[in-house]
């Protein structure tokens, strides 16, 4: 248990619905992430908020809307995704950016597939 | 040229082997080093913190070369439990700490 907590486990939406995956984390970090990891690709960072304050958007598209109303809880909203949107969705959490030893702490992953 | 490029793997090796895992990185502002362990359908953990002066822990070394951007991750007498992705991942410092993650090399341990 690393004191992140990802739900769903699993999601299977069509290219019309809209839902929502959700983040807790109970370390008392100031920074949490969304990550994307497709298959044999290297996980990327789709958004950091430091402080609830949202301080990067790595040009992902606006079909994916994240949401972070305290510094222990991070949302990210889907809405009209495209099958090659499937992929691992990875939360983290961390000390504040800019530390100078930033270690993640991940969630287990919501798996999502879209048809 | 990828940001952080790591030994394609697989590495396929029986139990007791020593196994050496590379990693490069491009950006001569990187600041920190980690490895990472990501289990089959897991989230990654983080295995160790790569420091200048190299550092051990049990049965994993890690060593950085700063000159030429490489880092290194020895496993010696591997176990069956072993078997999982090694990611490197670094941050760079003028990109705000951005952490950057190779695309992980998958071990197997065989008996």
């Amino acid at each position: 248990e690393t004191g992140v907590t990802q739900t769903p486990r699993h999601l299977v939406m069509g290219m019309t619905n809209k839902k929502s995956l959700k983040c807790e984390q109970h370390l008392g970090h100031n920074a949490m992430y969304w990550y994307k990891q497709s298959a044999k690709k290297p996980l990327e960072l789709m958004f950091v908020y430091n402080f609830k304050e949202q301080t990067e958007n790595n040009s992902v598209p606006s079909r994916f809307s994240p949401e972070c109303p305290n510094s222990s809880h991070l949302f990210l909203h889907l809405h009209t995704l495209q099958p090659e949107d499937s992929a691992l969705y990875l939360c983290a959490s961390s000390q504040p950016r800019q530390s100078s030893n930033e270690k993640l702490f991940f969630g287990s992953g919501t798996q999502l597939s879209v048809l | 040229r990828k940001e952080v490029e790591q030994d394609p793997g697989p590495f396929n090796v029986p139990e007791g082997a020593t196994v050496a895992f590379n990693c490069t990185y491009s950006n001569s502002a990187s600041q920190s080093f980690f490895w990472y362990r990501q289990d089959c359908r897991k989230e990654p953990k983080l295995l160790m913190s790569v420091y200048s002066s190299g550092n051990e822990d049990g049965r994993f070394t890690a060593q950085l070369n700063r000159a030429s951007q490489y880092i290194s991750l020895l496993i010696r007498d591997s176990k069956l439990s072993d078997s999982a992705t090694y990611l490197c991942v670094v941050t760079i410092y003028n990109q705000g700490g951005k952490l950057i993650f190779g695309q992980g090399t998958e071990l197997s341990v065989k008996p």
